[in-house]
Order: C-alpha cells, then sequence, then structure tokens
C-alpha cells in the first residue's frame, strides 16, 4: 500500500532549467492537488485536479504546469526555474468532491533549491 | 486578513500538561474543519476532523464555534511525542476540495 509517491526528495536546478516533479498515488482518489510549503506562508496551493483530464489553478500557479492524463498521476512541471520557486512541494489526494469530507493523503514532499 | 489565522508559538509545556490552540478562520461560508499534525520535515498527516457537536479521539479534543468563526484543539496529558506542528484547515462550500491551511501553531512539549 504505497499511497502517494513523490519524486525525487531532492532537486537543485538552476535558474532557467525545466523539470517535472512527479506525483503517483495508488488508492483511486479522484482529487489531487500540489501545494508549495514556505516559511511563515503556510501550505498554498498551487493547481489541482477534481478527475482525470480535468485540472484547475490553485492561489499561486504562475511558473506551473500540470496535466492529469490518468487517474493515478499528476505531474507538476516547472517551465523556467526561478529562485522565488525555492520550496517543498507536497503532492496530495483524497476521495474528495465538492461535499466531501475526506481528508487530504499527502507524498513525502520534494525539496527543491533553484540557484 | 488571512483566511485560515493561528498563533505560531511555540507552545513550550512539561510533559503530562494540558494545552489549547485555537484557529480563527474568516469565511462564514466555511463548511469542514480539520486539524492536521507536521512533524519537522515531514508531510502533513490528518490529527482529526472537526465536528459540529465537537469530538473527542483519545486525549485530543476538537471544538468548533460558528457563531464566532473559531477552531480549538485541546491536546490532554501532553506527551514527548506530541511536539509537532497543528496546521488549522478549512474547506469552503463548493471549492471543489480546496483545502485552506493556516500556517501552523508549534507545539514542544520537554520534561
Amino acid at each position: 500500500n504505497a499511497g502517494v509517491t513523490q519524486t525525487p526528495k531532492f532537486q537543485v536546478l538552476k535558474t532557467g532549467q525545466s523539470m517535472t516533479l512527479q506525483c503517483a498515488q495508488d488508492m483511486n482518489h479522484e482529487y489531487m492537488s500540489w501545494y508549495r510549503q514556505d516559511p511563515g506562508m503556510g501550505l498554498r496551493l498551487i493547481h489541482y485536479s477534481v478527475g482525470a483530464g480535468i485540472t484547475d489553478q490553485g492561489e499561486v500557479p504562475n511558473g506551473y504546469n500540470v496535466s492529469r492524463s490518468t487517474t493515478e498521476d499528476f505531474p507538476l512541471r516547472l517551465l523556467s526555474a526561478a529562485p522565488s520557486q525555492t520550496s517543498v512541494y507536497f503532492c496530495a489526494s483524497s476521495y474528495g468532491s465538492r461535499t466531501s469530507n475526506s481528508p487530504l493523503h499527502f507524498g513525502n514532499g520534494t525539496r527543491l533549491t533553484v540557484t | 486578513r488571512k483566511e485560515v489565522e493561528q498563533d505560531p508559538g511555540p507552545f513550550n509545556v512539561p510533559e503530562g500538561a494540558t494545552v489549547a490552540f485555537n484557529c480563527t478562520y474568516s469565511n462564514s461560508a466555511s463548511q469542514s474543519f480539520f486539524w492536521y499534525r507536521q512533524d519537522c520535515r515531514k508531510e502533513p498527516k490528518l490529527l482529526m476532523s472537526v465536528y459540529s457537536s465537537g469530538n473527542e479521539d483519545g486525549r485530543f479534543t476538537a471544538q468548533l464555534n460558528r457563531a464566532s468563526q473559531y477552531i480549538s484543539l485541546l491536546i490532554r496529558d501532553s506527551k514527548l511525542s506530541d511536539s509537532a506542528t497543528y496546521l488549522c484547515v478549512v474547506k469552503r462550500v463548493g471549492t471543489a476540495s480546496k483545502l485552506t491551511f493556516g500556517t501552523g501553531t508549534r507545539l514542544q512539549v520537554t520534561l
């Protein structure tokens, strides 16, 4: 029972490089999301998806792209990394729908540093 | 004003003490409420949901006050292992499960 799997755990990028953070869940969750966590800011929603083929922007979407081609996978792409994107990134999923109280299950996080 | 506000702490308490955290939310349309626990450099994990009538899970009690728009978490008989950051989380109606997280309250339980 893997739950939510994120890779890589750590990454260092140079400004302008692109990369994809991988997220997979094996719980058949409809809802998947990406958060970033910065000191003093709490967790902020980047993008989310309520099902395969559907994505939407969260609170801080600029500089990031997502896709949801399958129920299991929800990769986050950094198009051109900037130092402001240095953060800890968490993928999370749930059975959630508009009325659901289903809690979020988080991956272990990716620590990204952009130099 | 932030949508969800918490006292960042830290709350330093001796083992065995009772400690309480409050969290206020600004949007009266908020529907669901949770407390998550986050250990240093780890992912958040659900501690408990918060129900309108209040609910208890062992040493932990959660309360919701809709009129004053706050939720609380009470921890009785604190253990060293309770040391963590406690995140208040709120979901609004019709937001497709988008959750808004507070910045967290840090608890340090000492001998």
